[in-house]
């Protein structure tokens, strides 16, 4: 089992450019999640997909921000255009299926630490 | 939302027992309890999840009282490689209705020989 795999692991881009993180969950987990960790709001869930589907972004920060599925394998989050605040490490995770998201284990990727000069 | 609470840091030796507790009020009534232990520059990784009252595997236990309000995750015997940072997650239903996920603050734990 290779785990969750995001690209790139390190992000360095100046503002107004348009970012792209990359993200494939685990085979066969129904729940795909992105984080963002900072020092000052510490691990935040943006958003989550259950099925491809997504289910809430509420905590996307705003309309600058945008995550698509387009299938069971691979997910996106786009920054366009990007800010010195949105400098942060951005975690996928993903989980399987069962009951509640609560309820499940989550596996995280490595994270992609993204800094906006 | 539900709000968790947890220390901000705290230190022991090899071979102590440590326990790190979680507040969470508001905590969903089929939300389980679950923690994590994050090393610098990788993702958080599963430890040990529960529901109500104890639950114990091979790397760790974890407490919750009947009101669900607080959990504890005892670290038997810690070693210096246990030092990380810890997080408890709860679930919650947002006024959305959709359940949200609210991580703790996370405790740094620094275990000196």
């Amino acid at each position: 089992d290779a785990g969750v795999i995001q690209s790139p692991r390190h992000e360095v881009t100046e503002m107004g450019q348009e970012v792209t993180l990359r993200c494939k969950p685990i085979s066969g987990h129904d729940y795909l999640f992105w984080y963002r960790q900072t020092m000052m709001r510490g691990l935040e869930l943006l958003i989550y997909f259950n099925n491809n589907v997504p289910i809430d972004d509420s905590g996307m920060p705003e309309d600058r921000f945008s995550a698509k599925m387009p299938n069971a394998s691979f997910s996106t989050l786009k920054i366009q255009p990007s800010e010195p605040r949105d400098s942060a490490v951005y975690f996928c995770a993903s989980s399987p299926g069962l009951d509640g998201i609560g309820n499940q284990p989550q596996h995280f990727g490595d994270g992609t630490r993204l800094s906006i000069l | 939302l539900a709000k968790t609470t947890q220390p901000i840091s705290m230190d022991s030796y090899e071979g102590q027992e440590v326990n790190i507790t979680c507040s969470h009020n508001n905590i969903a009534t089929n939300d389980y309890i679950t923690w994590y232990q994050q090393f610098p520059s990788q993702g958080p990784r599963f430890i040990i999840q529960g529901y109500k009252t104890k639950v114990t595997n091979e790397v760790a236990s974890l407490f919750i009282p009947a009101d669900r309000k607080s959990s504890t995750l005892s670290l038997p015997r810690v070693s210096l490689s246990d030092t990380a940072v810890y997080y408890c997650l709860v679930g919650d239903m947002a006024s959305t209705g959709f359940q949200k996920l609210v991580f703790g603050t996370g405790t740094r734990l620094l275990v000196s020989p």
